[in-house]
């Protein structure tokens, strides 16, 4: 079975652009979560869609954004790039839980090197 | 709210030492899940065990064995006779019943040396 795959692998942006990711999760999975993982920060909580729906977010600004498509696939963007934002950004996959409330574990991606000048 | 903390920073340790990695969860929830995540220098998370909070039986998998303890909070992960390829940085993740929101703790980056 394939794993979570994320493109591209590395991009190098400048202040004011905007950025793209793409996640594609792994077959069957559902729930899609974007991660920020910085030296600084460690790792923090985007979003979550599940089924098409933002069901999480985390405490980000309203420049990161993000969808997630029939097929599961998700992107998240950011608009008017900051230096901060420079980070790995990390796409996580699970299974439906089989009844609300429980957890399953989590299948993350290579992750996105955005480095942003 | 909730609060995860992971205080050993690194942990240094020769093969075939045993470790314990520390974490404790503190929450009002009475139920959540806790996950240990393993991120090698390639940079990937990768799964490693998953508790109920409601379970507190304690389990071994192979090198690794977990104690939960709920009445002190705290998760605690061991490796015994670690291996070099055991360096890692591990982390604690609690969620509140959606895996899909889990909190990282900080972290503990383990080396293990030959």
């Amino acid at each position: 079975k394939a794993g979570v795959t994320q493109t591209p692998r590395y991009l190098i942006k400048t202040r004011g652009q905007q950025v793209t990711l793409s996640c594609s999760p792994i077959s069957g999975h559902r729930s899609v979560s974007w991660y920020q993982q910085t030296p600084g920060q460690g790792l923090q909580f985007l979003f979550e869609y599940f089924s098409e729906t933002q069901r999480n977010k985390g405490n980000f600004p309203g420049r990161f954004s993000g969808r997630q498509f029939s097929n599961s696939r998700s992107e998240m963007n950011v608009s008017t790039l900051e230096l901060g934002d420079s980070a790995l950004y990390l796409c996580a996959s699970s299974f439906p839980p089989i009844r609300a409330g429980a957890g399953n574990e989590q299948f993350f991606g290579p992750g996105t090197r955005l480095t942003v000048l | 709210a909730q609060k995860v903390t992971q205080a050993q920073t690194e942990i240094s340790v020769v093969e075939k030492e045993d470790v314990t990695l520390d974490c404790v969860y503190e929450t009002r929830d009475t139920t959540y899940y806790l996950f240990w995540y393993k991120q090698p220098p390639s940079g990937e998370l990768v799964f490693l065990i998953r508790r109920n909070s409601f379970d507190e039986q304690n389990e071994i998998s192979g090198r690794y064995s977990w104690n939960f303890q709920k009445s002190t909070s705290s998760f605690n992960f061991t490796i015994t006779a670690s291996q070099v390829v055991d360096s890692a940085v591990y982390f604690c993740a609690p969620s509140r019943g959606n895996a899909g929101k889990s909190t990282f703790g900080d972290g503990t980056t383990l080396t293990v040396k030959p």
